[in-house]
């Protein structure tokens, strides 16, 4: 079975902070797997995305991701946190076998302090 | 740029009512998604649909039924209300898994 986990269901920092969302998947497969950020009352938006390639994945507003295997990992960093960054970010899983269906973690809040 | 449009945005139902959600993509995708949203649950499929003429359950599918009705339409259809079904919902598409998905701007459904 695949599923993904969130460590943390919140999280604080001040502004200028570095931020760091945890997120570790459990997969019989090598996985591909997302970020995904959303604004309140808002629909979800593709941070970045890993599908095999360089385990280093650059996203969009500063973000960033590295995939682990050996951890099983592939945590959400961030140098410099805005206020702008607020929101709820989702980690999520592909869940093999044809279907393309995700599986999402549930969700972890950040928020940005001044 | 439309890309993934849903209505409506917000709508309050009495138990028992019936009441459809729709949905519509611009991206000649082949698969469409239908998910909902409950405060710290992340977001819990209902039904997918993987190509235009086939649907398939998701993790939560009882209460809900769908239609795609062709390769952009695919619509959610509540026929007895519940409060349990209080939620956002959520369709969406993707061309390919590697793509990602992309979202639409939600359903925010109450029943009273």
């Amino acid at each position: 079975a695949q599923s993904v986990t969130q460590l943390d269901s919140h999280v604080s920092v001040s502004e200028g902070t570095p931020v760091l969302l945890r997120c570790n998947y459990s997969s019989s497969y090598s996985p591909s797997l997302f970020w995904y950020v959303q604004h309140p009352n808002k629909g979800l938006q593709l941070l970045l995305k890993y599908t095999s390639a360089a385990t280093l994945v650059k996203g969009i507003n500063g973000f960033e991701a590295e995939f682990k295997k050996s951890e099983t990992s592939f945590h959400l960093t961030k140098p410099s946190a805005h206020m702008s960054d607020a929101a709820e970010y989702f980690c999520v899983v592909i869940l093999q076998g044809g279907s393309e269906k995700l599986v999402f973690g549930k969700g972890t809040k950040l928020t940005v302090n001044p | 740029n439309a890309g993934v449009t849903q209505t409506p945005k917000f709508q309050v139902l009495k138990t028992g009512q019936s009441m459809t959600l729709q949905c519509a993509q611009d991206m000649n995708h082949n698969s469409m998604y239908w998910y909902r949203q409950d405060p710290g649950m992340g977001l819990r499929l209902i039904y997918y649909s993987a190509s235009e003429g086939t649907t398939d359950k998701g993790e939560v599918p009882n209460g809900y039924n769908v239609s795609r009705l062709n390769k952009r339409e695919f619509s959610l259809r509540l026929e007895s209300a519940a409060p349990s079904q209080t939620s956002v919902y959520f369709c969406a598409s993707t061309v390919s898994q590697n793509y990602g998905y992309t979202f639409g701007s939600g359903t925010r459904l109450t029943v009273v």
